[in-house]
């Protein structure tokens, strides 16, 4: 059973650092992309960032490019958002999400239960 | 990249068929058959329903169709039932290699 469990979230003052996780199991890890989706509160789905299985490509949205950074740890089947010089406009649930197939990323079959980000002083 | 545009609410009857939309541009919706439909029930984890513009992952209801033409894709409910009352979202592969969503529709079922 596939399965995505994130964690790292919380209070954060602007201008702050966080790094949130998402430890996968149930699939090859190494061999999907997997991305990271956003919500604000009461507000829309919001694609962040998605790192290619093999290879690291890595693609970001340009709300957040140059202040994130996503990475992976085949070792520890583990996705990782860096997130810097946090912003009020960053509070939102975090989702990451697995590419359905292992080639491609643009459709998520399954997501985490996504972690709160909250940017506030 | 503005999101992709969809209407903010939609109902129907049980059984009747509704159709809910999503409006982009050449460089989006229009450029590539990238188009995916997600459900999203109050408090809940986004549930794919289509990908690649029609096709229908494992499990998911034949209830749930998708079409594109031109820079506008569509999701079709058939045989609308109670459980089908949720958010849903459209995304789009784009030509500057990221993913733009709608910003959701609301669907209500009467």
């Amino acid at each position: 059973e596939v399965q995505l469990l994130e964690s790292g979230g919380g209070l954060v003052q602007p201008g702050g650092s966080l790094r949130l996780s998402c430890v996968a199991s149930g699939f090859t890890f190494s061999s999907y992309a997997m991305s990271w989706v956003r919500q604000a509160p009461g507000k829309g789905l919001e694609w962040v960032s998605t790192m290619i299985g093999s290879g690291g490509n890595t693609y970001y949205a340009d709300s957040v490019k140059g202040r994130f950074t996503i990475s992976r740890d085949t070792s520890k089947n583990t996705l990782y958002l860096q997130m810097n010089s946090l912003r009020a406009e960053d509070t939102a649930v975090y989702y990451c999400a697995k590419e359905l197939f292992n080639s491609g990323w643009r459709r998520f079959d399954y997501w985490g239960q996504g972690t709160l980000v909250t940017v506030s002083s | 990249q503005s999101a992709l545009t969809q209407p903010a609410s939609a109902s129907g009857s049980p059984g009747q068929s509704i159709t809910i939309s999503c409006t982009g541009s050449s460089s989006d919706i229009g450029g590539y058959d990238y188009v995916s439909w997600y459900q999203q029930h109050p408090g809940k984890a986004p549930k794919l329903m289509i990908y690649d513009v029609n096709n229908r992952p494992s499990g998911v209801s034949n209830r749930f169709s998708g079409s594109k033409s031109g820079n506008t894709a569509s999701l079709t409910i058939s045989g609308l039932q109670a459980e089908d009352e949720a958010d849903y979202y459209c995304s789009s592969y784009t030509s500057s290699r990221t993913l733009v969503f709608g910003g959701g529709t609301k669907l209500t079922v009467l």
